[in-house]
């Protein structure tokens, strides 16, 4: 089956300290991933997205995220999170093509402490 | 950029009304997606369009149906609210990567 796992439903880091948020996919074919944050009351936005090449692709906001096949992993990273980053995160895997339709995550939220 | 914008952020509906969510989009896409959004539960596809008159169920078709008269508009519909469809109803493109709307909350009461 075809499934996203975010094992994190919440996480809260203090401002300054670095990210990590973890995303497992189960995909038959190859796969395309992405990372999109939802600020509260708004839609989703894409932060970054992968499908072949460089297995470390950079974002927007300063956001990696490093595609690891043989743990069907595909974690996101900030190096130095800042207060604006709180919000909604979701991971999601899709078909390489112009259609088709994306399966997600169920999202990790992200706090900040001062 | 592609914009694609759902007509109301916020909408309030009794029971049993028939309740419309419209989708607009700028670009030529012809693939267009409603998701709903619940805490916990991530977004769940509810229905999805290839083209001009032609849907695909998602996964929680249920109680929702759509139409899609012409490519930039996509729109859902829910045939007699009931409260259990109170939830964030989210639109999207895709042309390679999706691309969201802002959301309409809806709450049936």
């Amino acid at each position: 089956a075809q499934s996203v796992t975010q094992p994190d439903i919440h996480i809260t880091v203090s401002e300054g300290a670095s990210l990590e948020l973890r995303c497992n996919y189960s995909y038959g074919a190859t796969p395309y991933l992405f990372w999109y944050v939802q600020s509260p009351g708004q839609g989703l936005q894409l932060l970054l997205k992968y499908f072949s090449g460089d297995t470390l692709v950079q974002g927007i906001k300063g956001f990696e995220a490093e595609f690891k096949r043989s743990q069907s992993s595909f974690n996101l990273r900030k190096p130095s999170v800042h207060w604006s980053d709180a919000a909604e995160y979701f991971c999601a895997v899709g078909p390489y093509n112009q259609g088709g339709k994306l399966i997600f995550g169920q999202g990790t939220e992200l706090s900040v402490k001062p | 950029d592609v914009k694609v914008t759902q007509s109301s952020r916020y909408l309030v509906k009794r029971t049993g009304e028939k309740v419309f969510l419209e989708c607009v989009q700028d670009m030529d896409h012809e693939n267009m997606f409603w998701y709903r959004q619940d805490p916990g539960l991530g977004l769940r596809l509810i229905y999805f369009s290839y083209d001009v008159k032609m849907k695909e169920k998602g996964d929680i078709p249920e109680g929702y149906s759509v139409s899609r008269e012409k490519k930039e508009r996509f729109s859902l519909i829910l045939e007699s609210a009931s409260t259990n469809q109170t939830s964030m109803y989210l639109c999207a493109t895709r042309n390679y990567g999706y691309t969201f709307g802002s959301g309409t909350r809806l709450t049936v009461v």
